[in-house]
Parts: structure tokens; C-alpha cells; sequence
């Protein structure tokens, strides 16, 4: 598949239970971070968003948390399922907007 | 609404040859982009494009990476000669404006034998 030579960090989690995913930024000017969803033979597909000015924003079954002081995001999966087993990256956006540094992606599996 | 296409899908060439990668971003995007995923690391950025312009190129490689965007509607990228290192999964994203949200599109494999 496509992750091949790509060694991923794992969570694995019961179907039903809730998934907390994590991430480490490096540049703390950053202003605007992205979690995305990348399932087998896809892109990576927008979850939820967050800017420098919040420290949690909730979207359907999913929360982002940041602390800026450590520079680390998390992402909350509320009642995990099948169908959230993917890699997921975060993302931080360059002041120019145009630019998006990708982290090295956690493989949720999710078991039934 | 169709979303970001490439093609092909997946390829496989011979180290020296030539490889063309193809991405027609959504409809009325003007920002596209290319990003890679090359063996053991993280997806990085490539190049932007607004319309036929190439606004930034600080992501490319080397010089055997060509991109193009004629007529600002497609994208093309060509790796001549491709090398062993080329090897991953290419992503084209496209975007109404940069600051907005990019919606990526399926990816080309490539494997460099």
C-alpha cells in the first residue's frame, strides 16, 4: 500500500471508544492548523481547522485541541468506528497562506 | 461538484526515464498545488500556482522536476530522468484562494524501478 517504507506510529482503539491523536508543531509563528484524514487510495481530506486564537474547536464527533505553549495539537475522535480507521496528519499554514507543513501522520485502526 | 483528479493513478518507470504526471484541479480554482510523499517521510510541499503562474517554487527538488500550468486550467509535472528517490505518491490540491481550505486529490504512485 501506500504507506509502505513509511513506518507509522499506530493507535489502535475498540470500535466505541474515544480516539485522542497527537501532534507536535515547529514553528510557533504559526497561525492556522489543519487535521486530515487519509484513507487507503485517497488524498488527504479536510476533518477541522483551528487558528492561534482558540484552544479547542469541536466539529461533528471531533475536537482539536492546541496549546501553543508546547506547540502540540490533538485530535479528539468522540464513539470511534470502522470507518475512521486512516491515517491522519495535522498540518500547520505558512503566513503567505499558500503553504502547508504536514506532520508524519498516526494510523488510527480501529478494531470491531 | 467533481473534485481534484490525477493521473495516472500509479506508475511505473525505469530509473533515467521520463514520467508525466497530470492534475485538473476543481473547477474554477485558480490556486493549485503539488505536494509529494517520497519513501519514510512526511507529505512536503512542491510548488503553487495561481492561474498559469508559478507563485512559489520553493519546494522542488532539483531541476529534473518541471512543472507547468499552460491556459491555468491543468497541471502537469514531469520528472526527466527520474532517479530511485523519486519513488512516492504525488498529491495535486487546489484551493479557490491560498488561505483557504485545499481539497487534495487521490495522488499518483510512482515507482522508480
Amino acid at each position: 500500500g501506500e504507506s509502505v517504507g513509511l513506518h507509522l506510529p499506530t493507535l489502535s482503539v475498540q470500535e466505541g471508544d474515544n480516539s485522542i491523536i497527537n501532534c507536535a508543531y515547529s514553528n510557533s509563528a504559526s497561525d492556522y492548523f489543519i487535521w486530515y484524514k487519509q484513507e487507503s487510495g485517497k488524498g488527504p481530506q479536510f476533518i477541522i481547522d483551528i487558528r492561534s486564537n482558540m484552544d479547542k474547536r469541536q466539529g461533528q464527533r471531533v475536537t482539536v485541541l492546541l496549546n501553543k505553549t508546547v506547540k502540540h495539537l490533538s485530535l479528539q475522535i468522540a464513539a470511534t468506528q470502522p470507518g475512521d480507521s486512516a491515517v491522519y496528519f495535522c498540518a500547520e499554514r505558512n503566513n503567505a497562506g499558500n503553504m502547508l507543513t504536514f506532520g508524519g501522520g498516526t494510523r488510527l485502526m480501529v478494531k470491531p | 461538484e467533481a473534485g481534484v483528479t490525477q493521473f495516472p493513478s500509479h506508475s511505473v518507470i525505469e530509473k533515467g526515464q521520463t514520467v508525466t504526471l497530470r492534475c485538473d484541479p476543481i473547477s474554477g480554482h485558480d490556486n493549485l498545488y503539488w505536494y509529494r510523499r517520497v519513501m519514510g517521510k512526511e507529505i512536503k510541499f512542491l510548488l503553487h500556482f495561481v492561474k498559469e503562474s508559478k507563485q512559489d517554487e520553493s519546494g522542488m527538488p532539483n531541476n529534473r522536476f518541471l512543472a507547468e500550468r499552460t491556459g491555468g486550467t491543468y497541471s502537469t509535472l514531469k520528472v526527466q530522468p527520474a532517479e530511485l528517490e523519486d519513488s512516492g505518491v504525488y498529491f495535486c490540491a487546489s484551493s479557490q484562494v491560498p488561505g483557504t481550505r485545499k481539497f487534495f486529490g487521490p495522488g499518483t504512485r510512482l515507482t522508480v524501478l
